[in-house]
């Protein structure tokens, strides 16, 4: 089954600094999503970039996916606080979705 | 946007007990729902796929006897956990997919389950 790995397992930035999270897969996919994981509570979807995408954007987020190196990265601009969380790659078909093993994300004020 | 509703947050129950825990799409019908467990600090694990009016797909090494999954209309989903012990201690999460709208799943609020 298709895994995606977040690299860093664990990210502590400064508010106002950039951060970039990387997530690697094996199979191929038609999409990858990236998801935020609040402490003890549910999956807020992101973002949503398909296989001939190479780059997309929505607000402060920034998805890029080289499909040839089976890589996604999520950057997230000029951080906040409210921004720590967790964040997950998912790849899968029909929604049955292979969450990878997340990034922890702590932005300090 | 779409809501999926996930009862209760916390559970703290005894071993030997079962438990439901429910997921409601509030404002979509979802013929498919799906079941994740979650381990402290640890990834997402898909449990199983709640199919309405059929029996539930269950992941390989997932006992079905062990988690009753009933998907008995286009709005509900419940996951029952039987006989429960402690190493079923663990964050339970559903998600369902509206049939319109931006892609991506929808997420219950999830289910804190502690058996003592």
């Amino acid at each position: 089954s298709q895994q995606g790995e977040e690299d860093p397992q664990a990210l502590s930035i400064q508010e106002g600094e950039n951060a970039t999270m990387n997530c690697s897969y094996k199979t191929s996919i038609n999409n990858l999503q990236w998801y935020r994981q609040n402490s003890g509570r549910g999956l807020v979807h992101l973002i949503l970039i398909r296989s001939n995408e190479r780059e997309k954007h929505s607000g402060r987020l920034r998805v890029t996916l080289d499909t040839s190196k089976k890589s996604s990265s999520l950057l997230i601009t000029a951080s906040r606080a409210a921004d720590t969380a967790s964040y997950f790659c998912a790849t899968g078909s029909n929604y049955k979705l292979t969450f990878g093993k997340g990034t922890l994300l702590t932005v300090n004020p | 946007g779409a809501v999926v509703s996930q009862h209760p947050s916390r559970v703290i129950c005894k071993s030997g007990t079962s438990v439901k825990i429910e997921c409601r799409s509030l404002d979509f019908q979802a013929t498919t729902m799906f079941w994740y467990r979650q381990f402290p600090k640890q990834s997402l694990m898909l449990m199983a796929t709640s199919n309405e009016g059929s029996k539930a797909t269950y992941e390989q090494g997932v006992e079905k006897d062990k988690f009753l999954i009933n998907h008995a209309s286009l709005t509900l989903s419940t996951l029952t956990v039987t006989s429960a012990h402690p190493e079923d201690s663990s964050f339970y999460i559903c998600s369902a997919i509206p049939p319109t709208g931006p892609r991506g799943a929808f997420f219950g609020q999830g289910t804190r389950l502690t058996v003592v």
